[in-house]
Parts: C-alpha cells; sequence; structure tokens
C-alpha cells in the first residue's frame, strides 16, 4: 500500500516559514491535501489539490508538490499555528485514502 | 451550516459490536461522499471507510475489512458504523468526514467533532 513519510517534528520562530515536508513514491503526479490539526479538535483542512486553500484559511498557508515530495508552506508562523498537520492523497492502486504520519509543528 | 455529529460510541468489550452514527445537517446530504477516520489516543489520522453518495462503491481499510460495514441512509441524514469483533487496537476517536470535490480530487472539507470508541476488558 501507498506510504505518506512525514518528520515528527518542526520547531519555527515566530514571523519565520516553516515548511513541513510528505514524502511518497511518485507524489507529485497525485493530489495532496494538508490538515491541521489543534488539541482535543477535529482536523481542519488547510490546503487542497497541492496548493489551493479553502476559504478562510490564511494566504500564509501554500503548498507545492513534485517529484516525490509535497511540502507545506507556513509563511509568517504565529503562535496559533502550532498545532499538527496532516498530509493526504488518494491511492488508487488499492481505492483508500491515506494519512501520513503527521508533523507536530512547535513556534518557538 | 453544514454540521457533522457523531454519536455511538463508549466503552465495548474485546469482541464486542457498536453502532456508530453521524448525524448531518446543512447541505444536500445524498450529494456527498462521506468517509469515517479515526485516530487512536495520542496517535495520528487513520481512514477507516468511504460511501458515495448513492452508497456504491463502498472501499474500508485493510484493517477493518470484514469487521465494519459502513452504510448511509439518505432519507434520514445520517451515517453509520458498524463494527464487529472489535479489538482493542480499534481504541480511538472517530470522526466522520464529508468530501467535497475540490479540483482533481476530492478533500475532506468538513469534520465531525469525533465520538470515542475504548475497547477494554
Amino acid at each position: 500500500s501507498y506510504v505518506l513519510t512525514q518528520p515528527h517534528s518542526v520547531s519555527v520562530a515566530p514571523g519565520q516559514t516553516a515548511r513541513i515536508s510528505c514524502g511518497g513514491h511518485y507524489i507529485g503526479t497525485k493530489s495532496v491535501h494538508w490538515y491541521q490539526q489543534k488539541p482535543g479538535q477535529a482536523p481542519v483542512l488547510v490546503v487542497y489539490g497541492d496548493s489551493d486553500r479553502p476559504s478562510g484559511i490564511p494566504e500564509r498557508f501554500s503548498g507545492s508538490n513534485f517529484g516525490n515530495t509535497a511540502t507545506l508552506i507556513i509563511n509568517g508562523v504565529e503562535a496559533g499555528d502550532e498545532a499538527d498537520y496532516y498530509c493526504q492523497v488518494w491511492d488508487t492502486s488499492s481505492d483508500s485514502w491515506v494519512f501520513g504520519g503527521g508533523t507536530e509543528v512547535t513556534v518557538l | 451550516e453544514v454540521q457533522l455529529v457523531e454519536s455511538g460510541g463508549g466503552l465495548v468489550q474485546p469482541g464486542g459490536s457498536l453502532r456508530l452514527s453521524c448525524a448531518a445537517s446543512g447541505f444536500a446530504f445524498s450529494s456527498y461522499s462521506l468517509n469515517w477516520v479515526r485516530q487512536a489516543p495520542g496517535k495520528g489520522l487513520e481512514w477507516v471507510a468511504y460511501i458515495s453518495g448513492s452508497s456504491s462503491p463502498i472501499y474500508y481499510a485493510d484493517s477493518v475489512k470484514g469487521r465494519f460495514t459502513i452504510s448511509r441512509d439518505n432519507a434520514k441524514n445520517s451515517l453509520f458504523l458498524q463494527m464487529n469483533s472489535l479489538r482493542a487496537e480499534d481504541t480511538a476517536v472517530y470522526y466522520c468526514a464529508r468530501e467535497e470535490q475540490t479540483g482533481i480530487s476530492p478533500s475532506f472539507d468538513r469534520w465531525g467533532q469525533g465520538t470515542l470508541v475504548t475497547v477494554s476488558s
């Protein structure tokens, strides 16, 4: 089955840029979605289709996807961005949704 | 306002059964595919099952195939997950999530708040 690999944690200073990677075999050929989850809350979609933002999500959130790595980019990180972030793709070979293991973002 | 509200969680013994429900409101329920996603304590998200708006097709994660059954009642705007032969490793918060067709691939644009299932003797 398809596997998505994320770093366990990322630390970033306020105002700096956080980059969260999501590795997968030829993931650049898939459409990647990203979710933010704060403690005790349900996940929230922050980026879909590699780089698009749902309404209400700040422009600070963006994404890219090429080759074997997709990346969620958070510009001008704020304290409120502290959360776990998960990437997701649809695996056509197994007809299943796949989530990455999640990355904990800490704002220093 | 779109709402998804899960219910039916609780404590069950290994080998037991439980039926989860997800009540939906604020959107054309039958037009949307839905999913169950779970999260074990302190762990990441795990997709469990998918059902289309018409109830076909249906897909399951290998970890629950043959034990769990997803279904829906479009007349009652409700989604269900029948869980049988429960194991300790099924302990998790279970979320229902709506799929929205976004670009070339759908994504989960709305989630419920989750219901906790604990499998323990």
